[in-house]
């Protein structure tokens, strides 16, 4: 079934740096990769998203790219801030069964 | 926005307690699911379900039974609680993609 690696597990910047967060699934039938992001005790929110048929997406300070032939995506925050420091996570949608599989998250702590 | 509803939002039980976690969602979605969050593993699904009387496999379904009861209505059992089921618990709901997340359940098995 379908794998996603999520990587790096966490990250500390300082407020103003930009970010970067990289996501590889294995599954060629996956054709839906939304985003989330968990702030601390909080549920999970939804972020941004990408199809299989996009190569870009943005969205005010983020940047979603998708890579079709290697199977791999990566977020760009820019801009940090302190309210930004959450765990994102990563997740990939087949076209059939509507199976949901999510990476393992990567934690961001921005300090100001 | 679509509203998903879990309860309890804490509970601790014994080993080889018996516990069901509830979830409700009022958006009508097909699509609902169960996943258990644990530090280095991320969100891992259980079961999920595209309507009522349906039931699919999950990827760490070993433990846990559900049941969808109503469009609405999504259930997950633990018949024989086992520490290894200490987790963080959220339900989600579907329409299209994009999860609706429930605030989660915090389960602790002594």
């Amino acid at each position: 079934g379908e794998q996603v690696e999520q990587l790096p597990s966490s990250l500390i910047v300082q407020e103003g740096a930009s970010v970067l967060i990289n996501c590889s699934y294995t599954d060629s039938a996956s054709v839906y990769f939304p985003w989330y992001k968990q702030e601390p005790g909080k549920r999970l929110q939804f972020i941004i998203d990408i199809r299989s048929n996009m190569e870009r997406k943005q969205t005010q300070r983020l940047t979603l790219l998708f890579d079709k032939k290697t199977k791999h995506l990566s977020l760009h925050i820019t801009a940090t801030q302190p309210g930004d420091s959450a765990i994102y996570f990563c997740s990939a949608t087949g076209t059939g069964g509507y199976k949901v599989v999510f990476g393992s998250g990567t934690r961001l702590l921005v300090s100001p | 926005e679509a509203a998903v509803t879990q309860s309890p939002r804490n509970k601790v039980t014994v080993t080889g307690g018996n516990v069901t976690l509830s979830c409700r969602q009022t958006n009508s979605h097909n699509y609902m699911y169960w996943y258990r969050q644990d530090t280095g593993h991320g969100l891992r699904l259980i079961h999920y379900s595209y309507g009522a009387g349906n039931l699919q496999i999950g990827d760490v379904p070993d433990g846990y039974k559900a049941t969808r009861t109503t469009q609405e209505d999504f259930f997950l059992l633990l018949e024989l609680a086992s520490p290894s089921q200490t987790s963080l618990y959220f339900c989600a709901s579907s329409d299209a993609g994009t999860l609706y997340f429930g605030s989660g359940t915090r389960l602790t098995v002594l």
